[in-house]
This record gives C-alpha cells, structure tokens and sequence, in this order.
C-alpha cells in the first residue's frame, strides 16, 4: 500500500539555525500537506503544494514538492523557539484518504 | 476558519467500558471525516474513512466491530470504542473535510481525545 516516509525522526537546532525535513512517497501523489502539531496539542494544516515542481513560501519557511510528485520538503530558515513542534508531511493518492509520514520532532535550543 | 470540536477530550474509565468519541465540524459541512490513533511521538495511524449516510471504511487490521463508526449527519460522526481494555488506551482525533471544494480541500482536525483505560 501507499507509504509516506519522512526524514529525520528528529533534530535539534540552535535558535537561529536553519532546518529542512523531507517527505517521500512510494507513488505518485495528487497532493501533499503539511501540518505542525505542538506538544500536548492537535496538527494544524500549514500548507498544500499540488502541482509538480511548487514551491511556496510562508515567511521562513519554504514548502516544496518534487517534480515527480513523489517527494516534498519543508525549509525554515533561521529557526525560532516557536517553531518547536512535530512537522508532519501527509500525500493523497487520489480521493480523500491521507496517509501521514512519521513526523520530524524539532527542537530548538535558545 | 473552520473548526472541528471534539468531545471528550479525556477520559478514564474501568477496563469494560464502552466509550463514544463525537466530532463535529462547527462552521461547515463535512461529508467526510476521518478517525486517527496516535501513540506517544509517533504519527498520526488512520483508522476508518467516515461517510456521511454510509458505513465507514476501515484501515486493514482496525477491528470494525470494535471501533464503531457512526457519520449521521453532515456535522457530526462518532466513534465508540467497545469494551475498551487497556491497549486501546491513546489519544483519537478526529479531522474533517469540508464537503465544498473537491480532492484538495485541507483536513481540520479536533483538539483529540485522549483515552485511558485503567
């Protein structure tokens, strides 16, 4: 079945440092989400790339899906402690069903 | 924006006990909701696809009969955990499709439920 794998399971940063976390799918995918989800709470939708090769940005960060439509990133630059939190990368491959990659856990040291 | 509440957000309860889980999209329609599990720092596991007036989809290996799913209306689907025992334990939450909009309309989920059967 459709598998979304994402990288790193974790990372930690100095407050001010950038960070990337990439998202891969075993098939090609209509679209793909992005969703933060903090500590204790539920995710919250960040973002939708739907055509090949899109980028978009939202202030520091910076979202990206593959020309293949099979992977995708998300940049921050010059991490904030408010950016602590799990990133999640979420592909459909068609209808509404989505599946979540694992999750990249941030962590940012002031 | 859109927003879904979900309700209980916790409960404890003896081993035996049935629980019902509600999720309601409170400022839009949502034909579509969906049911995820999520154990302590890992993701988010997909459990069944609600239809609204249809029975739900469930993912390989989620137990129908355990995991009752109920999507009466274009607001409003439930989840009743069956004689919960102590490995159904975990945080449920509920996300929901607005039924405007097609394929790429995003998910919004409820704050989640976390269930601790003792």
């Amino acid at each position: 079945g459709q598998q979304v794998m994402q990288i790193p399971q974790y990372q930690h940063v100095q407050e001010g440092e950038d960070f990337t976390t990439y998202c891969n799918s075993s098939t090609t995918l209509s679209n793909i989400q992005w969703y933060k989800q903090r500590p204790g709470g539920h995710p919250v939708f960040l973002i939708q790339l739907v055509k090949s090769g899109e980028v978009k940005k939202q202030k520091r960060l910076t979202f990206q899906f593959g020309e293949a439509k099979k992977n995708s990133s998300l940049h921050i630059t010059a991490t904030q402690t408010t950016d602590v939190g799990t990133y999640f990368c979420a592909g459909r491959a068609g209808g509404f069903k989505t599946i979540f990659g694992a999750g990249t856990r941030l962590f940012v040291k002031a | 924006g859109a927003v879904v509440s979900q309700h209980p957000s916790w409960v404890i309860c003896k081993s035996g006990t049935s629980v019902k889980i509600e999720c309601r999209s409170l400022d839009f329609q949502a034909t579509t909701m969906f049911w995820y599990r999520q154990f302590p720092k890992q993701s988010l596991m997909l459990m069944a696809t609600s239809n609204e007036g249809s029975k739900a989809t469930y993912e390989q290996g989620v137990e129908k009969d355990k995991f009752l799913i109920n999507h009466a209306s274009l607001t409003l689907s439930t989840l009743t955990v069956t004689s919960a025992h102590p490995e159904d334990s975990s945080f449920y939450i509920c996300s929901a499709i607005s039924s405007s909009g097609g394929g790429n309309q995003p998910q919004h989920f409820g704050d989640g439920t976390r269930l601790s059967i003792l």
